[in-house]
């Protein structure tokens, strides 16, 4: 699976939109980019994945590059409680092999 | 939808004990499940992967007769801990792999967690 690159922390005023980048250059044509997130002492939440278009969920909006090489979640207003780490994944769909491999993330603080 | 649970939710054991955690897939259906266990300030590391009705893949490194995992129905894994020491102490998270009606691809959906301290 490709590795991506995140910045280890992030601050977001509450209320603003958070934008969370991921960077991932050596991904493969057939290899999603995942985002989920892990509040403290709690699993991963799944929040969105793509493969090339731009995707928007109740949650998050993901906006990915036209040559697929970065990618960036998109929180429209952020709340108290998206503090958390947040993790950009990249592999292929379904099937054993594509089990998840979690880097160190992006832990993002929303201040008040 | 995509809902997965695990129980315990926190577990304290004494040394050599053994522990059992299941995880369920409640609204969908699971051919294969992972088991990951997350040290304190770590990311998650995968132990095993589990596929119903066969035995279970192990990460390089992780024993799999300490960790015995068995995935008997589409809906159910279980994880158990023998003979376990305070070094195993952590939080054990599984997931299960399934699709729910409104996504194309299959996708991970993960469970609340185990939290275990070993005295």
């Amino acid at each position: 699976d490709a590795k991506t690159t995140q910045p280890p922390s992030m601050d977001c005023a509450e209320g603003r939109a958070a934008n969370l980048p991921c960077n991932h250059s050596t991904i493969s044509g057939n290899e999603y980019v995942y985002w989920y997130r892990q509040i403290h002492s709690q699993g991963p939440q799944y929040i969105i994945h793509g493969l090339k278009n731009n995707e928007t969920n109740e949650m998050a909006s993901l906006i990915i590059t036209e040559d697929r090489k970065s990618s960036t979640l998109i929180l429209p207003h952020a709340t108290l409680r998206d503090t958390a780490v947040y993790y950009c994944i990249v592999r292929v769909a379904g099937g054993s092999q594509g089990n998840l491999i979690f880097g160190k993330g992006t832990k993002l603080s929303v201040k008040p | 939808g995509a809902v997965v649970s695990q129980h315990p939710s926190r577990v304290i054991c004494k040394s050599g004990t053994s522990v059992k955690i299941e995880c369920r897939s409640l609204d969908f259906q699971a051919t294969t499940m992972f088991w990951y266990r997350q040290f304190p300030k770590k990311s998650l590391m995968l132990m095993a992967t589990s596929n119903e009705g066969s035995k279970a893949t192990y990460e390089q490194g992780v024993e799999k007769d300490k960790f015995l995992i068995n995935h008997a129905s589409l809906t159910l894994s279980t994880l158990t801990v023998t003979s376990a020491h305070p070094e195993d102490s952590s939080f054990y998270i599984c997931s299960a792999l399934g699709r729910v009606a409104f996504l194309s691809t299959d996708t991970q959906y993960f469970g609340p967690g185990t939290r275990l301290t070993v005295l």
